[in-house]
């Protein structure tokens, strides 16, 4: 089955540039979507189709593509990006949806 | 403002039945497709299954494929999970999220309702 692989657990300061990697475990590779999810809240999607940006998504979120793996750089972090963030894909049919383990932000 | 209200959520047996709904508002329904996502108490997101906006197209994850049905009453601007056989792995919260326009084959969730609690539970 079609796995995206997340680092656990991601720290930086504010001011600084947090990148969060989902590397594919196959080719040929789908889109990738990131999802950012605060405690108790929904999660809210802030990067779709490797890296276009939805609208009232601040500009520090960017997302890249790279042969098997997706990246998220959050520019210049701010307290309040403290949150899980998750890599979506789905398999080459794009019949089965796939979401990484998700990626604990803290902001130091 | 796009809206989506989940309800129907609740403890259930194993072996037992549970249907879920979802409200929609703010936007066109009948344009949109649907789909369900769950999480499990501390545990990562997990697709539950699709919709397409006419429901000619549906898919389900392998975890419930045969227990699970998903369907929308486009007149009302709904959206259903009818939950059957459930087990103790299914305790979660379950969310209701917009895709895309239909025009899009792509599978993803711009907008996300609040959720409703199944628990799973002798």
């Amino acid at each position: 089955s079609y796995e995206l692989t997340q680092p656990p657990s991601v720290s930086v300061s504010p001011g600084q540039t947090a990148r969060i990697t989902c590397s594919a475990d196959a080719l040929p590779k789908q889109y990738a979507y990131w999802y950012q999810q605060k405690p108790g809240q929904a999660p809210v999607l802030v990067i779709y189709k490797d890296s276009e940006r939805p609208s009232g998504i601040p500009e520090r979120f960017s997302g890249s593509s790279s042969g098997t793996t997706v990246t998220l750089t959050i520019s210049g972090v701010q307290a309040e990006d403290e949150a899980d963030y998750y890599c979506q894909s789905a398999d080459s049919s794009g019949t089965s949806v796939v979401f990484g383990g998700g990626t604990k932000l803290t902001v130091l | 403002e796009v809206q989506l209200v989940e309800s129907g959520g609740g403890l259930v047996q194993p072996g037992g039945s549970l249907r879920l709904s979802c409200a929609a508002s703010g936007f066109t329904f009948s344009s949109y497709s649907m789909n369900w996502v769950r999480q499990a108490p501390g545990k990562g997101l997990e697709w539950v299954s699709y919709i397409s906006s006419s429901s000619s197209t549906i898919y389900y994850a392998d975890s419930v494929k045969g227990r699970f049905t998903i369907s929308r009453d486009n007149a009302k601007n709904s959206l259903y999970l009818q939950m059957n056989s459930l087990r103790a792995e299914d305790t979660a919260v379950y969310y209701c999220a917009r895709g895309p326009y239909s025009s899009s084959s792509e599978i993803y969730f711009q907008h996300w309702g609040q959720g409703t609690l199944v628990t799973v539970s002798s």
